[in-house]
């Protein structure tokens, strides 16, 4: 199985800031036949179910706003929010769907500093 | 607007049956793989199974082969969990998603004891 290791389990932050978090695969997420990374990061705010923010690695879904920026390939991924709002506070998780099973990493979550 | 909204949950036994349904709208389901995940209270997520888009395909995690299957009904636009031989391992909240990674559904309760 591929294990997905997000850091830091938790961050607190102040709205305004930038913030990161990082997600690692024990193996590389790149087929190399579409060079594409099978990577997604979901949001889910307490007493809510996951949504889907970015797939493919940095592709933002559809009226996720654009501070959310997914980067990274191979085995090494990042979630940046380049300025936090109240509404951000959530835990945030990495999937990844190169191959059953597919698995998620424990999540990151962002508190109120 | 995608909606998938789950059913069937609720308070079983150990080594007794359920089935979740998932209604699906808003798209079309035929043209669309769909998964099961799941989420056991304050814990992660746990993918549990996926079926292809005709439903010649199925996925499972190890712990729920033979125990569990997906199905779907393209006319009916509904995709099913039925869970055999439950453990108090498999208490969750059980969500519908539109293929992974896609859309979810609220989630649906199941919660295994005596």
């Amino acid at each position: 199985d591929i294990v997905m290791t997000q850091t830091p389990s938790s961050q607190a932050v102040s709205a305004g800031e930038k913030v990161t978090m990082s997600c690692k695969s024990s193996q590389s997420l790149l087929y190399s036949e579409n060079k594409k990374n099978y990577l997604a990061w979901y949001q889910q705010k307490p007493g809510q179910s996951p949504k889907l923010l970015i797939s493919w690695a940095s592709t933002r879904e559809s009226g996720v706003p654009d501070r959310f920026i997914g980067s990274g390939s191979g085995t090494d991924f990042t979630l940046t929010i380049s300025s936090v709002q109240a509404e951000d506070l959530a835990v945030y998780y990495c999937e990844q769907y190169y191959d059953t099973p597919y698995t998620f990493g424990a999540g990151t979550k962002l508190e109120l500093k | 607007e995608v909606q998938l909204v789950e059913s069937g949950g609720g308070l079983v036994q150990p080594g007794r049956s359920m089935k979740l349904s998932c209604a699906a709208s808003g798209f079309t389901f035929s043209n669309y793989g769909m998964a099961w995940v799941r989420q056991a209270p304050t814990k992660g997520l746990e993918w549990v199974a996926t079926i292809s888009y005709d439903g010649s395909s199925t996925y499972y995690r190890d712990s729920v082969k033979g125990r569990f299957t997906i199905s779907r009904d393209n006319a009916k636009s509904t995709l099913y969990l039925q869970m055999n031989s439950l453990r108090s391992e498999d208490t969750a909240t059980y969500y519908c998603t539109r293929a992974l990674p896609g859309d979810w559904g609220q989630g649906v309760m199941v919660t295994v004891s005596s």
